[in-house]
C-alpha cells in the first residue's frame, strides 16, 4: 500500500520561504506523478503543480509560477515543494498526492502540512 | 479560472439518498470525463471516492456513485450512514494554459 508522509507544521514570517517534504513508501516512486495542492481554511483544495520525477518534468499553475519550486530525489523517493516570498494568504494546509501516468485523479494524499505565515 | 460550484450543504436522514451537484464549464467538466470526487473528514486528508466520472476505487462502498450530464457532475450517496457526515469535493481536469485541475467549493453533508 502506497503511503505519502509529509514533514511537520511550519510557522514562517512574511517574505520568507518554506520547504515541505513528501516521502513515498510502498510503491515505485519513479513511475509516479506527485502533485502538490493546498487548502485554505473552509475552502476546497487548490492545484498548485506537479512533478514527474522519471521525466524530470514540472508543471505549475500560473498563479504559483515563479514562486513555487517542485523537486524530487529519486534515490530516497522524496518530493519537495518550496514556496518563496510568503504572505499571510499562503497560510493553508499543503498536501502532496500521487497519480499514476494515465491517472486524472489523486490517490492517496499525504497527511498534510500546516504552514502558518504570521509576523 | 473559477472553482467548480457545489452546494454549501446537503443533509439527509440515515438510509436516505442524497445527491451533490458540481457545476463547471465546457472547458472542464463539459469537455472531459476526468471528474473525481473526494471525501474529507475533519482534520483528515481528502480520500478518493470516485474517478473518471463513474468509477469507484477498490475499498469504496458501492453506496457512492457518480454521473455527469453536460457541464454538471453529480455524486449520489445511497443508504446514508452516520459515517458519511463529512465534506465532499469534486475535481476536474481543465483545458487551460494556466491550470491543469480545478476543484469544487465543497459540500458539507450532515446526517440528521
Amino acid at each position: 500500500q502506497v503511503q505519502l508522509v509529509q514533514s511537520g507544521a511550519e510557522v514562517k514570517k512574511p517574505g520568507s520561504s518554506v520547504k515541505v517534504s513528501c516521502k513515498v513508501s510502498g510503491g515505485t516512486f519513479s513511475t509516479y506523478i506527485i502533485t502538490w495542492l493546498r487548502q485554505a481554511p473552509g475552502q476546497g483544495p487548490e492545484w498548485m503543480g506537479r512533478i514527474i520525477p522519471y521525466l524530470s518534468v514540472t508543471n505549475y499553475a500560473q498563479k504559483f509560477q515563479g514562486r513555487v519550486t517542485l523537486t524530487a530525489d529519486r534515490s530516497t523517493g522524496t518530493a519537495y515543494m518550496e514556496v518563496s516570498s510568503l504572505r499571510s494568504e499562503d497560510t493553508a494546509i499543503y498536501y502532496c498526492a500521487k497519480s499514476e501516468r494515465s491517472d486524472w485523479y489523486f490517490d492517496p494524499w499525504g497527511q498534510g502540512t500546516l504552514v502558518t505565515v504570521s509576523s | 479560472q473559477s472553482a467548480l460550484t457545489q452546494p454549501a450543504s446537503v443533509s439527509g436522514s440515515p438510509g436516505q439518498s442524497i445527491t451533490i451537484s458540481c457545476t463547471g464549464t465546457s472547458s472542464d467538466i463539459g469537455d472531459y470525463n476526468y471528474v473525481s470526487w473526494y471525501q474529507q473528514h475533519p482534520g483528515k486528508a481528502p480520500k478518493l471516492l470516485i474517478y473518471d466520472v463513474t468509477n469507484r476505487p477498490s475499498g469504496v462502498f458501492n453506496r457512492f456513485s457518480g454521473s455527469k450530464s453536460g457541464n454538471t457532475a453529480s455524486l449520489t450517496i445511497s443508504g446514508l450512514q452516520a459515517e458519511d457526515e463529512a465534506d465532499y469535493f469534486c475535481s476536474s481536469y481543465i483545458s487551460s494554459n494556466t491550470l491543469y485541475f480545478v476543484f469544487g467549493t465543497g459540500t458539507r453533508v450532515t446526517v440528521l
